[in-house]
């Protein structure tokens, strides 16, 4: 079975662009949380989505948004970005919201902002 | 609210030797999930290990071990016969359920970083 896919690994802009990231979660998973890591904030929840539903959300500005498509995949969307937003951006999906429900993890999307 | 606390910001171990990576928790939940996940250098994080709160056992994964106690508010892990491989961040992450309906989101305490030496 194939894992969680995040595209692009690697991501250069400038201050006040935007950005879309994209995650493709593992087949029949339905839940799908992103996460910001960054060396001195740590891993930070940023929202969770299942079923096209956003069910939780992290304490980050409304620059940061995602949504959930019908067949699962996700996409976050950062605006007018800021230097502080450089970080790795990690996808997580899981089968759905049970306490044991380990989250499975994509290699993440580093973004840069110069 | 969660916290997830990890004191030991490096560890070190020799290569075929035991290690206890520390975790301490707080939370009000009522009922949890604790985790562990492994991050290499590559930056992908890797699912470990899991114990429910209402686990009468302590979780053991292969190498992998959870010394649950759950008065203390701890859930070390423990890896047996280390392996050069096992050279990356580890973090500790819970996921709580409160009488207000699930709470999604894992909360990560700020990781040890583990060298394992030859």
């Amino acid at each position: 079975k194939a894992g969680v896919t995040q595209t692009p690994r690697y991501l250069i802009k400038t201050r006040g662009q935007q950005v879309t990231l994209s995650c493709s979660p593992i087949s029949g998973h339905r839940s799908v949380s992103w996460y910001q890591q960054t060396p001195g904030q740590g891993l930070q929840f940023l929202f969770e989505y299942f079923s096209e539903t956003q069910r939780n959300k992290g304490n980050f500005p409304g620059r940061f948004s995602g949504r959930q498509f019908s067949n699962s995949r996700s996409e976050m969307n950062v605006s007018t970005l800021e230097l502080g937003d450089s970080a790795l951006y990690l996808c997580a999906s899981s089968l759905g919201g049970e306490i044991h429900n380990e989250q499975f993890f994509g290699p993440g999307t580093r973004l840069t902002v110069l | 609210a969660q916290k997830i606390t990890q004191t030991q910001p490096g560890m070190f171990v020799q290569e075929k030797e035991a290690v206890t990576l520390d975790c301490t928790y707080d939370t009000s939940d009522p009922s949890y999930g604790l985790f562990w996940y492994k991050q290499p250098s590559s930056g992908e994080m890797i699912f470990l290990i899991y114990q429910g709160s209402y686990d009468q056992q302590n979780a053991t994964e292969g190498r992998y071990s959870l010394n649950f106690q759950k008065a203390r508010k701890s859930a070390n892990l423990v890896i047996s016969a280390s392996q050069l491989g096992d050279s990356a961040m580890y973090f500790c992450a819970m996921r709580g359920f409160n009488s207000g309906g699930s709470n999604y989101k894992l909360t990560f305490g700020k990781g040890t970083l583990l060298t394992v030496n030859p």
